[in-house]
């Protein structure tokens, strides 16, 4: 069966310091890896994927099949990055059904 | 036509007591998902419509649970003699396009059985 780890529950850094918030899965098919991200008093959000290997806000995520992983990376954080992120996997081909870590909780402080 | 819809936003029901959820998806959506949520974990899928027929089920969604999605236009969620268990919030997401493309949620109804 397909699981996304998410080991830290809490990050805490300074403004300005590099973030990667960590995730790991097993999945025995191709992976299709997401983070979502949610504010403070806002809906879940899709912040990137892997397939179109873009940055967004700053964000940016690589797929290492050797080492199962997909890190969420900024060099420089800002204040306004807090929220919840969660990493996310498609399990199913034709239904595109995710199965989500259990989120980092990413604060930045001034 | 901004997002996906949810109501009610909260609702507290006494244990025993059937509950309704009500999803408006994005309207050119014909892909439809209702995830569960509880403190402290991210969302669990619970079941996936394409228009209006209901493809998949997770085995979360026990016999007290049935989803429908007349007409592949908005979609309901009803949980019949609640449990405590039940408390959570229940998200519903829609998507128009295939495995490599997120979805749009939206905020989500909180359940709070008491």
């Amino acid at each position: 069966a397909q699981r996304v780890t998410q080991p830290e529950k809490l990050l805490s850094v300074f403004k300005g310091a590099p973030v990667e918030l960590k995730c790991n899965y097993s999945y025995s098919g191709s992976p299709e890896l997401f983070w979502y991200v949610q504010y403070s008093r806002q809906r879940l959000q899709l912040l990137l994927r892997h397939i179109s290997r873009e940055s967004i806000k700053g964000f940016t995520a690589d797929l290492n099949k050797g080492e199962t992983s997909f890190h969420l990376k900024k060099p420089f954080a800002q204040e306004e990055d807090s929220a919840m992120y969660y990493c996310a996997l498609s399990f199913n081909n034709a239904g595109n059904m995710l199965t989500f870590g259990g989120g980092t909780r990413l604060m930045v402080k001034p | 036509d901004t997002g996906v819809s949810q109501n009610p936003r909260h609702k507290i029901t006494k244990r025993g007591q059937n509950v309704t959820f009500r999803c408006d998806p994005i309207s050119e959506h014909n892909r439809l998902y209702w995830y569960r949520q509880t403190l402290g974990q991210g969302p669990e899928f619970l079941t996936y419509f394409q228009n209006e027929a209901q493809l998949e089920k997770s085995r979360l969604l026990s016999d007290r649970f049935s989803a429908e999605r007349p007409k592949g236009s908005f979609s309901t969620l009803e949980i019949q003699r609640t449990e405590q268990g039940d408390s959570a919030m229940y998200l519903c997401a829609s998507s128009s396009r295939g495995r490599s493309y997120g979805y749009t949620f939206g905020s989500g109804t909180r359940l709070t059985v008491v």
